[in-house]
């Protein structure tokens, strides 16, 4: 089935790093691939979307300039953290898709837990 | 607005036990709907699908799911829970205008008991 990675597994930085999150769709081209984070026993909330080779939509109220996203091929995603503080520790997750029909479902990573000092 | 409702927050059943997830949804037109499952620390694992046809659809691990569009519902079902389910469970809608977008539901979490 389809796989996607997602690297690292789990980071602790320190207040005012940058970290990078990447995700990787290992079999399949992932036109289109989706950034959530999500909370302690919460559910997941869809950060941005992005499109392989366009600048990503965020949803309302996320820091374009804190998540960066950059889709630069149909394999690879990544998400950087900007100047991270404690407030952005939590558990982020990637998810992608293999083409624009309806039908098509999404396949996630395993996440990345992001802990910041 | 399209919305996704999974009244249990957790629910507990004996391992051997039936088990029904609950799911429902708000959407205008017919939904694209997904459960979805979650073992802590992890990614989600898709399970089933529901996109037209049979009403009645069969996924991964023994779980299958019932689309009743006259109660706008679409739950998860399992005839004998292995301690192995324990996890939380997401159903979730998916809808395809100006791009697709998957609305996820609050999660169930799934305690099995010996």
């Amino acid at each position: 089935g389809a796989v996607v990675s997602q690297h690292p597994s789990r980071v602790i930085c320190k207040s005012g790093t940058s970290v990078k999150i990447e995700c990787r769709s290992l079999d399949f081209q992932a036109t289109t691939m989706f950034w959530y984070r999500q909370f302690p026993k919460q559910s997941l909330m869809l950060m941005a979307t992005s499109n392989e080779g366009s600048k990503a939509t965020y949803e309302q109220g996320v820091e374009k300039d804190k998540f960066l996203i950059n889709h630069a091929s149909l394999t690879l995603s990544t998400l950087t953290v900007t100047s991270a503080h404690p407030e952005d520790s939590s558990f982020y997750i990637c998810s992608a898709r293999g083409g624009t029909g309806d039908g098509i479902p999404q396949h996630f990573g395993d996440g990345t837990r992001l802990s910041i000092l | 607005a399209q919305s996704v409702t999974q009244p249990d927050i957790h629910i507990t059943v004996s391992e051997g036990a039936s088990l029904e997830l609950r799911c429902n949804y708000s959407y205008g037109a017919t939904p694209y709907l997904f459960w979805y499952v979650q073992s802590p620390g992890q990614g989600l694992q898709l399970l089933l699908k529901y996109f037209s046809g049979d009403t009645l659809v069969q996924g991964i691990k023994g779980f299958e799911a019932e689309f009743k569009r006259s109660q706008s519902s679409f739950n998860l079902r399992k005839p004998s829970v292995h301690w192995s389910d324990a996890a939380e469970y997401f159903c979730a809608v998916g809808r395809n205008t100006g791009g697709f977008k998957t609305i996820f539901g609050a999660g169930t979490r799934l305690f099995v008991k010996a």
